[in-house]
């Protein structure tokens, strides 16, 4: 079955620890994106990407970084300079790049606690 | 950047009609899209206006006027399930040739029986 996978589904860690969110899709669309979202709030935009080995900042991409070295990956890196990153973190992927943008489809998400 | 306003909340009986309301300030508009949101779950897709006018899947219908910068979604025959969050997303192009996908703040639905 297509789809997109997000691992794991729930995450601790330590203050000060940077830590690596999973974001898999098996769908071939070329974009991708890494949300956040809070307590009662929308998705506020972290990064976002179009094509392998290219990305681009979101809204808050502070205390954040991002990889895309193969088409179906694009994992988030939570680092220690992040202020507040306890967060429901959501990856989603969609066609586009000439191919007629579409909806974007999206993972379960990752719980991250800081503790 | 954008600026998508919705209502943070509303309340409706079951079985009535409600209506959501969106409105959005964009540069290179190229899309707005409904998601519904279940507390603790991702959103899924609703439906995607890019032209005016009405969009229509079974309960649910969608409608753009892009002058104006607003869309509406309509829910008839409300149903228990139908308790979710909103979320009013739009496709933006931006000058360098990306395209970003910016979320409102949703609309939290009550429907009480």
């Amino acid at each position: 079955d297509g789809g997109i996978t997000q691992s794991p589904k729930y995450l601790f860690r330590k203050e000060g620890q940077n830590v690596t969110l999973s974001c898999e899709q098996n769908l071939n669309h070329d974009a991708m994106y890494w949300y956040r979202q809070d307590p009662g709030q929308g998705l506020r935009l972290i990064y976002y990407s179009q094509i392998v080995n290219d990305f681009q900042k979101g809204d808050i991409a502070e205390g954040y970084s991002v990889s895309r070295e193969k088409k179906e990956s694009f994992p988030l890196t939570v680092t220690s300079a992040q202020k507040n990153p306890t967060a429901f973190y959501l990856c989603a992927s969609s066609i586009g790049l000439g191919q007629g943008w579409t909806e974007a489809f999206f993972g379960q998400g990752t719980r991250l606690t800081v503790v | 950047g954008q600026n998508i306003d919705q209502p943070t909340e509303m309340t409706a009986t079951e079985g009535a009609i409600v209506q959501i309301n969106c409105t959005y300030q964009t540069s290179g508009f190229n899309g707005l899209f409904w998601y519904q949101q279940h507390a603790g779950e991702a959103p899924t897709f609703l439906s995607y206006n890019v032209l005016d006018g009405l969009e229509e899947k079974g309960r649910f219908s969608s409608f753009l006027s892009r002058s104006k910068g607003y869309s509406y979604l309509l829910l008839k025959e409300l149903q228990m399930k139908d308790s979710a969050s909103y979320l009013c997303a739009v496709r933006d192009h931006t000058g360098e040739g990306y395209s970003t996908l910016t979320f409102g703040k949703g609309t939290m639905l009550l429907v009480s029986p």
